[in-house]
């Protein structure tokens, strides 16, 4: 059982174009973290949100987490070709059980 | 810090064999996590240490998975035997808590023939 899909799946997108990955689940995550994996190694944090609604910045990208706690999304505006990796979700459940999502894997073309 | 150190980076074996996969996580991190990641299922939780004690083995996918870490600064997960739908890439990574920031090495690919 899959407990944090993540949409869409692949996005291939050209260089200055602003996109959205989508996080979702039917349980509520204690917390909520968004990690970028590249080719060959593996997932670095990008950042942690906690509280319903809470909206963090890091340059370019935007990250929001759901009111309910349950969803979660991840914008870049003006995207370039560092962007490209494989981006995952990851829920702290309670009880302390932690998953990763499902993965979006961005492609952004010079 | 050298960050988290996994060896070997590639293993190739044939089916049957025992393989031992190895992982020196931060010092000073308390959790230490076992991923296997493929294309099928993404990234999945094999199991969970803390204090060098295992926490949660539940997504260990049967007993030919096994794993130790006998001190604060080592981690092995062994496979005996071995299968080709075992071939993955293999993560470590650790953390000051279970909650924290996972800090990932750089995995171990293995292919199982």
């Amino acid at each position: 059982t899959q407990l944090l899909e993540q949409s869409p799946q692949f996005l291939s997108i050209q260089e200055g174009e602003n996109l959205t990955v989508y996080c979702n689940s039917s349980s509520v995550f204690s917390s909520l973290q968004w990690y970028r994996q590249e080719p060959g190694e593996g997932p670095v944090l990008l950042v942690t949100v906690v509280t319903g609604g809470e909206v963090k910045k890091l340059k370019r990208l935007t990250f929001q987490f759901g009111d309910a706690r349950k969803d979660s999304s991840l914008h870049i505006t003006a995207a370039q070709p560092g962007d490209t990796g494989l981006y995952l979700c990851a829920g702290l459940y309670t009880g302390n059980q932690f998953y990763f999502g499902t993965g979006t894997s961005l492609t952004v073309i010079p | 810090d050298a960050g988290v150190i996994q060896s070997p980076r590639h293993e190739v074996t044939e089916m049957g064999q025992e393989v031992t996969l190895r992982c020196k996580p931060i010092s000073g991190h308390n959790s230490l996590f076992w991923y296997r990641q493929t294309m099928m299922r993404g990234l999945e939780l094999l199991i969970y240490f803390n204090n060098n004690v295992p926490i949660d083995d539940s997504g260990m996918p049967e007993d030919r998975f096994s794993a130790k870490m006998p001190n604060a600064s080592f981690s092995t997960l062994k496979i005996q035997p071995s299968e080709p739908r075992d071939s993955a890439v293999y993560f470590c990574a650790s953390s000051h808590n279970r909650q924290g920031e996972q800090y990932f090495g750089p995995g171990t690919r293995l292919t199982v023939t």
